[in-house]
């Protein structure tokens, strides 16, 4: 079972980059999936999640309008699109498995490595 | 500012038992499960605790989760020099329709 993220890097300002989450190892499309970010020194912040169909997405505040969360379950992958790239958008990107047990009762229990977006 | 709030520091010397609280609402603790990650240093975050009390496979049961009403805590008994990590704990919230974190408590081994 793993995650794999890619497509970090360093971008300008005002830029677009779409990070690719590769899944092995579990059907892919039976899992909500995550993103989560975690700026330099800094705590966990919840990005974006995605219904197994892709028919539900949700997004933090923070990044709505400028991000969208997207899954090809034939391909195994999740993606994250992220437009009008701004300083406080630099951050390590995870993904990771949402297990849903039942009613009000999720978590992550599969994480990536993470990938690394510096916006500068 | 998280919506859940933990202590930023925590400390004990080994062989010790120390407890991290987390503290929510009535939309994320108080209608869903609290689920608690241990992230070491340099690494991705690794879950600890789900459905608030439950020790995934591979997690010694020095590890406990509890709740109560909209607060949650996290004991870790026999404490280890391992143990010293970022732990956060994280719950679904109602209102927001969103994932929220507490701040996250750096744990130091003395």
């Amino acid at each position: 079972v793993q995650l794999v993220e890619s497509g970090g890097g360093l971008v300008q300002p005002g830029g677009s980059l779409r990070l690719s989450c590769a899944a092995s190892g579990f059907p892919f499309s039976s899992f909500w999936m995550t993103w989560v970010r975690q700026a330099p020194g800094k705590g966990l912040e919840w990005v974006a999640n995605i219904r197994q169909e892709g028919s539900e997405k949700y997004y933090v505040d923070s990044v709505k309008g400028r991000v969208t969360i997207s899954r090809d379950n034939a391909k195994n992958s999740l993606y994250l699109q992220i437009n009008s790239l701004r300083a406080e958008d630099t951050a390590v990107y995870y993904c990771a498995r949402e297990w849903h047990r039942s009613t009000a009762d999720y978590a992550f229990d599969i994480w990536g490595q993470g990938t690394m977006v510096t916006v500068s | 500012q998280s919506a859940l709030t933990q202590p930023p520091s925590a400390s004990g010397t080994p062989g010790q038992r120390v407890t991290i609280s987390c503290s929510g609402s009535s939309s994320n603790i108080g209608g869903n499960t609290v689920n608690w990650y241990q992230q070491l240093p340099g690494t991705a975050p690794k879950l600890l605790i789900y459905s608030s009390n439950q020790r995934p496979s591979g997690i010694p049961d020095r590890f406990s989760g509890s709740k109560s009403g909209t607060s949650a805590s996290l004991a870790i008994s026999g404490l280890q020099s391992e143990d010293e990590a970022d732990y956060y704990c994280a719950a679904w919230d109602d209102s927001l329709n969103a994932w929220v974190f507490g701040g996250g408590t750096k744990l130091t081994v003395l």
